[in-house]
């Protein structure tokens, strides 16, 4: 069926270090793609999101990178917090008034103080 | 500004039996969008609502059905209840921006028990 992989169930860092969390895509018609956070007993949080004609997008701390060719995806952290562990889902969407996002099933990053 | 609300925040139920869920999206936004996000699973697409009418449907039986009110409010119903029907059950609202609401926010969820 319909689905975005992901690399690493679970990424454990220290506090202070970088994080880069995995994503792989299988449309390549895909045309935008969004990161979100979900942390224990809430809904998911828009972190941010990439279009297909950029390759690299930056936020406070977080850089989402994207490789059309080999069809994946990255976010990266800068300066992991504990405040930053939580499961991150990487979702596509594609041409077409669907509005429907595909979501991979989550990394779990786990922030060692 | 408030964000999506659900109710209830959490529910059992018993096999067979039917259930209601609601959403209440972000004031301004007139797109609603229905997820489950079963035990260990990422977010599956149930429903999409906009202005009033369903707009998408994901891979799910037809005993997954759901509405969107005049106020953009939403319910999302399930019918014969099984056991695996066990899960999160998220809800989320966009703008309905240039024909694509890209980002959704989401509401807590209902948890969702079958027994």
């Amino acid at each position: 069926g319909e689905s975005v992989g992901l690399h690493l169930p679970t990424l454990s860092v220290q506090e202070g270090d970088n994080s880069i969390i995995n994503c792989a895509y299988s449309n390549s018609a895909s045309d935008y793609f969004i990161w979100y956070k979900q942390e224990s007993g809430k809904g998911p949080q828009f972190i941010i999101d990439i279009r297909s004609n950029m390759d690299k997008r930056q936020g406070q701390r977080v850089t989402v990178l994207l490789n059309k060719t080999v069809k994946h995806l990255s976010l990266q952290i800068a300066a992991t917090q504990p405040g930053d562990s939580a499961v991150y889902f990487c979702a596509e969407t594609y041409g077409g008034a669907t509005n429907k996002l595909i979501f991979g099933t989550g990394t779990l990053l786990a922030v060692q103080p | 500004e408030a964000g999506v609300t659900q109710s209830p925040t959490h529910l059992i139920k018993t096999r067979g039996q039917q259930v209601t869920l609601r959403c209440s999206p972000i004031s301004g936004h007139t797109s609603v969008y229905w997820y489950q996000q079963a035990l260990g699973l990422g977010l599956q697409f149930l429903l999409w609502y906009d202005e009033g009418e369903e707009r998408n449907r994901g891979n799910f039986p037809p005993r997954f059905s759901g509405r969107q009110f005049p106020n953009y409010s939403s319910e999302l119903n399930v019918n014969a209840l099984e056991l695996e029907d066990s899960a999160l059950y998220l809800c989320a609202s966009s703008k309905r921006s240039g024909g694509r609401g890209y980002e959704q926010y989401f509401g807590p969820g209902t948890r969702l028990t079958v027994t």
